[in-house]
């Protein structure tokens, strides 16, 4: 059973439009939250992340929402470019064990 | 600035076959791990080590075998390959648990 649940599988944005995804994780001890970006042929690449005790942070184009009580949160990236089409993943954290989310496919049509 | 850097990047194996993908960092972190890469599963991890001389199984650890003789390298060995380990396996180094997590290119592997 996937500890965290990512959605959408996919996601069409048009060049300049708001692209969101979201995340759900079971574990209440999870206590680090990132987001992965990953280009075809590469490796996952740290894009941001949160810790439990913040409800928002955002680096450039980059917010991460967390709802601490919902056990959910979700990435926004406003002023999409056809240049952050990729996958992203979420995932959770606790000491040693990271749990990732299936991945969304951005696609960023300009 | 290499990183972390994992050969061989593609490999194709017989079942039964044994091999060994390679993984090393530069960037003198404690913690490595192993993950595998399929399709609508995301990644799952294999193998984690918190330095050298100590390993432990993460969320799909049979089939896989690890060892941490030095804090560069941290080699995934395969023993007997099998249709089910076809994936993408990515190695990663951070300086602590999963935080910070630096992903190596990636090994495409089939087994036939």
């Amino acid at each position: 059973q996937q500890q965290v649940k990512q959605s959408p599988q996919s996601l069409i944005v048009q060049k300049g439009g708001i692209s969101i995804i979201n995340c759900a994780y079971e574990n209440t001890a999870f206590d680090y939250f990132p987001w992965y970006q990953q280009f075809p042929g590469k490796g996952p690449a740290l894009l941001i992340a949160i810790r439990p005790d913040v409800s928002e942070k955002k680096e450039g184009r980059f917010t991460i929402s967390f709802n601490k009580s919902a056990k959910q949160f979700s990435l926004h990236i406003m002023d999409s470019q056809p240049g952050d089409s990729a996958t992203y993943f979420c995932a959770a954290s606790r000491a040693n064990d990271m749990r990732f989310g299936a991945g969304t496919r951005l696609t960023v049509k300009p | 600035n290499a990183g972390v850097t994992q050969t061989p990047k593609f490999q194709v194996l017989k079942t039964g076959q044994s091999m060994t993908l390679q993984c090393a960092q530069d960037m003198n972190h404690e913690y490595m791990s192993w993950y595998r890469q399929d399709p609508g599963m995301g990644l799952r991890l294999i193998h984690y080590s918190v330095g050298a001389g100590i390993t432990d199984q993460g969320e799909v650890p049979n089939g896989y075998n690890v060892s941490r003789s030095t804090t560069e390298d941290f080699p995934l060995r395969l023993l007997s390959a099998a249709p089910s380990q076809t994936s993408v396996y990515f190695c990663a180094s951070s300086l602590a648990g999963g935080r910070k997590a630096f992903f190596g290119q990636g090994t495409r592997l089939t087994v036939v």
